[in-house]
């Protein structure tokens, strides 16, 4: 199986900041990669897809990149709402699998 | 309006069985394969199972294979994953989620095994 590794685990950022969250593949996916935005009690919600598509209705303030093993995606100002915990997920092969989350808090 | 709304969860012994259904609206069904997703209690997610639109192709997680069973009717636009010989490993919330890179999901069902 494909293993998805997410960088850092937890990050405390203030509302405005830039934001930056990784994720590596153990083997090349090509651009078969998601991010999704999860908040308590709720379920995920797709943001950004095939790497780098934005999801529609999904702020512009979200964009993400990389393809093969790595990837990136960034907030470019943080607004309160953006608190919540991060995934990504590959597609490109079964099983699929995710990351282990970014927990993104309050500074 | 796209709508996944599952439904059949709730509290077995372990090595028990449950039927996990989700019903389908706002979509052609037909069209999409499907998901089910899980989370356990405070943990991440994990992809459970995997269907085409045809039901043609089928995969499972190892951690459920042999045991879990999906299905769909596309007649009655609706999904099933069927969960034999429950473990306590198994307890968490269960998601119905549409395509590859899930781009709806349902509001989820909780399955509890516990003695």
């Amino acid at each position: 199986a494909i293993r998805m590794t997410q960088s850092p685990s937890s990050f405390s950022a203030s509302t405005g900041d830039r934001v930056t969250i990784t994720c590596r593949a153990s083997q090349g996916i090509s651009s078969y990669l998601a991010w999704y935005q999860q908040k308590p009690g709720k379920a995920p919600k797709l943001l950004i897809y095939a790497a780098s598509t934005l999801q529609s209705g999904v702020p512009s303030r979200f964009s993400g990149s990389g393809s093969g093993t790595d990837f990136t995606l960034t907030i470019s100002c943080l607004q309160s709402e953006d608190f919540a915990t991060y995934y990504c997920q590959q597609y490109y092969s079964f099983p699929y699998t995710f990351g282990q989350g970014t927990k993104l808090e309050i500074k | 309006e796209v709508q996944l709304v599952e439904s059949g969860g709730g509290l077995v012994q372990p090595g028990g069985s449950l039927r996990l259904s989700c019903a389908a609206s706002g979509f052609t069904f037909s069209s999409y394969s499907m998901n089910w997703v899980r989370q356990a209690p405070g943990k991440g997610l994990e992809w459970v199972s995997y269907i085409s639109s045809s039901s043609s192709t089928i995969y499972y997680a190892d951690s459920v294979k042999g045991r879990f069973t999906i299905s769909r009717d596309n007649a009655k636009n609706s999904l099933y994953l069927q969960m034999n010989s429950l473990r306590a490993e198994d307890t968490a919330v269960y998601y119905c989620a549409r395509d590859a890179m899930v781009d709806y999901w349902g509001q989820g069902t909780l399955v509890t095994v516990s003695s």
